[in-house]
């Protein structure tokens, strides 16, 4: 079947632009994640959903950023004035539920010039 | 101190050889600990999850010891193939998952 897809795979925008990265998880898989990795290091945990609700947002690292997930299937995280230190690899994640194994998509590259 | 921590290596072994690494975590509430593997440019895969009992995979030994918080990963017999990035990830007692930074390996020749 098909695995979790990520769009854009590639994003470059200038600084103080709004961004928007689209993920879709496998399908039936309850729990989302997101997280942004960047050269050198492991991914950095910003958000996770359960269903339709932020369980857990923590990781969002100012209110720039923000995601949502209306359906409880797609999640779209958007990226308001975009810094240049925003740029890193963005990556979803899904598991069937809450503590399961993670499935990851392939991310996005974003480039904030 | 970090939530996870790894030794970033690079670790260089040759092939045939075993090699080790260990991964430490601060949250002693953690209850879900995870080996994944990350290629070059590549999304992270899970490679093993580890259970408090120990578990093995083929060449693969996860071992987790909660009173000195660590856990660790056993390769036998590496293969060239096992050139990658391995990533400790832990909870934090809920379901938020950190990722340590990872350790590199590259097997030769």
């Amino acid at each position: 079947g098909a695995g979790v897809s990520q769009t854009p795979s590639n994003k470059v925008t200038e600084k103080g632009k709004y961004v928007e990265l689209r993920c879709d998880p496998i399908s039936g898989h309850t729990a989302l994640y997101w997280y942004r990795q960047s050269l050198g290091q492991g991914p950095e945990f910003l958000i996770y959903f359960q269903g339709t609700g932020a369980a857990d947002d923590s990781g969002l690292p100012n209110d720039r950023f923000f995601a949502v997930r209306p359906e409880g299937s797609v999640s779209t995280l958007k990226i308001q004035r975009t810094e240049r230190g925003d740029s890193a690899v963005y990556l979803c994640a899904s598991s069937l539920t809450i503590g399961n194994e993670q499935f990851f998509g392939p991310g996005t590259r974003l480039t904030v010039l | 101190r970090k939530e996870v921590e790894q030794d970033p290596g690079p670790f260089n072994v040759p092939e045939g050889a075993t090699v080790a690494f260990n991964c430490t975590y601060s949250n002693s509430a953690s209850q879900s600990f995870f080996w994944y593997r990350q290629d070059c440019r590549k999304e992270p895969k899970l490679l093993m999850s580890v259970y408090s009992s120990g578990n093995e995979d083929g060449r693969f030994t996860a071992q987790l010891n909660r009173a000195s918080q660590y856990i660790s990963l056993l390769i036998r017999d590496s293969k060239l193939s096992d050139s990658a990035t391995y990533l400790c990830v832990v909870d934090t007692g809920g379901f938020k998952t950190i990722f340590g930074a990872g350790t590199r390996l590259f097997v030769k020749a």
